[in-house]
């Protein structure tokens, strides 16, 4: 049974340009949520999707946006690259219910702003 | 606002003994807390979850963790540690009314010497 899968594992851009993000979630789950986890910090949530929809919204910019497909892979795209934006990102499946389920984690994309 | 707070940034033990790592959290109502682990370049590993019940609870490779609504605090323990814990581990706490949306703490780096 694999697990969430992401792609690219590492990734270098350069400010000003854009990038995308794709996820896998575990096998049965419907649900992914995204996270930013600059270096020597916690991960931050960016937003959620679940039934093609962004269910719930971190404190990000719109720069930063997404999309679910029906087969429930997510993608999270970046315009506009700031240098801050260097970090890693997470992706997180789960099963659509309560806050009780609990939610996988890929193994995420570096990515380097430069 | 939700929030959570590891007081110890950096942690070293020797091979063998105890650990006990501080969580402490800002919720209104009843949390649904989490501790993860994570190993360099990897992603995040859920350890153990409490939700409701017994407020000790046990997790995978001989974690455990109190939660004391008294202080909040949801600190996580190991009564013998291996080389191998040596990682970064996160505490994060979801609202019930969120689906997905884990507040993370800053981390904590175990160092374990031998």
């Amino acid at each position: 049974d694999a697990g969430v899968t992401q792609s690219p594992t590492h990734l270098i851009k350069t400010r000003g340009q854009q990038v995308t993000l794709r996820c896998s979630p575990k096998s049965g789950h419907d649900t992914v949520s995204w996270y930013q986890q600059a270096l020597g910090q916690g991960p931050q949530f960016i937003f959620q999707y679940y039934e093609e929809e962004e269910r719930q919204r971190g404190n990000f910019p719109d720069r930063f946006s997404g999309h679910q497909f029906p087969n429930y892979s997510s993608e999270l795209n970046v315009n506009a690259l700031l240098l801050g934006d260097s970090a890693l990102y997470l992706c997180a499946s789960s099963f659509w219910g309560t806050a009780q389920e609990t939610q996988y984690f890929g193994p995420g994309t570096r990515l380097l702003v430069l | 606002a939700q929030s959570v707070t590891q007081p110890d940034i950096h942690i070293t033990v020797s091979e063998g003994a105890s650990l006990e790592l501080r969580c402490n959290y800002s919720y209104g109502a009843t949390p649904y807390l989490f501790w993860y682990v994570q190993s360099p370049g990897q992603g995040l590993q859920l350890l153990l979850k409490y939700f409701s019940g017994d407020t000790l609870v046990q997790g995978i490779k001989g974690f455990e963790a109190e939660f004391k609504r008294s202080q909040s605090s949801f600190n996580l323990r190991k009564p013998s540690v291996h080389w191998s814990d040596a990682a970064e581990y996160f505490c994060a706490v979801a609202g019930s009314g969120n689906t997905g949306k884990l507040i993370f703490g800053q981390g904590t780096t175990l160092q374990v010497k031998p």
